[in-house]
């Protein structure tokens, strides 16, 4: 049972435009999401997060969106650069209980110039 | 060490043989997690040690696979007669207690099962 879901599996913009990486979940249990970027042979980094008592958390060209009615978060990046290129994994986490993530599929995306 | 390392970083096995995976967490993280990624897939939960506590074993996928971890620091996964469908990036991370920023990854082990 894919807890977390990313359903586009890839993703392409322009240089300058909005990237918006969307990722779905079905436990309403969650309480902490966060989104992480790996590049081809590294390990995944942290973006950015959120927790559920908020609804929006801002970092430079980063936004997350979190809609707790829909389980859906998504991920705002303005203005997309090439160093953006990679595959973006949304997760999250019952915080209460366990540290433990739970991942999505990811999305790779492409921006070019 | 200043991040979390990992060995080797690429290892091609023949099915049937067993191979020892090594994760040297970053000092002073309690929390020590393994994920795989095969080719193709997300990052699928292996197991999760926390101090002292009685690690989170949910996600090994068979009695093949176990992982040891000793005090806070080295952890190993084993995978004993490999299949070759144990072929896959193996990620190892360290988290303190908890941050707001989850986890700090490993670069993997490419594990190739010919």
């Amino acid at each position: 049972d894919q807890q977390v879901k990313q359903n586009s599996p890839s993703l392409s913009v322009q240089e300058g435009r909005i990237s918006i990486l969307n990722c779905d979940y079905t436990n309403s249990m969650f309480d902490y999401f966060l989104w992480y970027k790996k590049y081809p042979a590294e390990g995944p980094t942290f973006l950015i997060s959120i927790s559920s008592i908020k609804d929006k958390n801002e970092d430079g060209r980063f936004t997350v969106f979190l809609n707790k009615s829909a389980k859906h978060l998504s991920l705002h990046i303005v203005p997309s650069q090439p160093g953006d290129s990679a595959v973006y994994f949304c997760a999250a986490t019952r915080r209460v209980i366990t540290d433990k993530l739970i991942f999505g599929t990811g999305t790779r995306l492409q921006v070019f110039p | 060490g200043a991040g979390v390392s990992q060995s080797p970083s690429n290892k091609v096995t023949e099915k049937g043989k067993d191979v020892e995976l090594r994760c040297d967490p970053i000092s002073g993280h309690t929390a020590l997690y393994w994920y795989r990624q095969r080719l193709g897939q997300g990052l699928e939960f292996l197991i999760y040690f926390q101090g002292n506590s009685a690690p989170d074993k949910s996600g090994l996928p068979s009695d093949r696979f176990s992982a040891e971890r000793t005090g806070e620091s080295v952890s190993t996964l084993t995978i004993q007669r490999t299949q070759q469908e144990d072929s896959a990036v193996y990620l190892c991370a360290s988290s303190l207690v908890w941050t707001e920023y989850g986890y700090t990854f490993g670069s993997g082990t490419r594990l190739t099962v010919v």
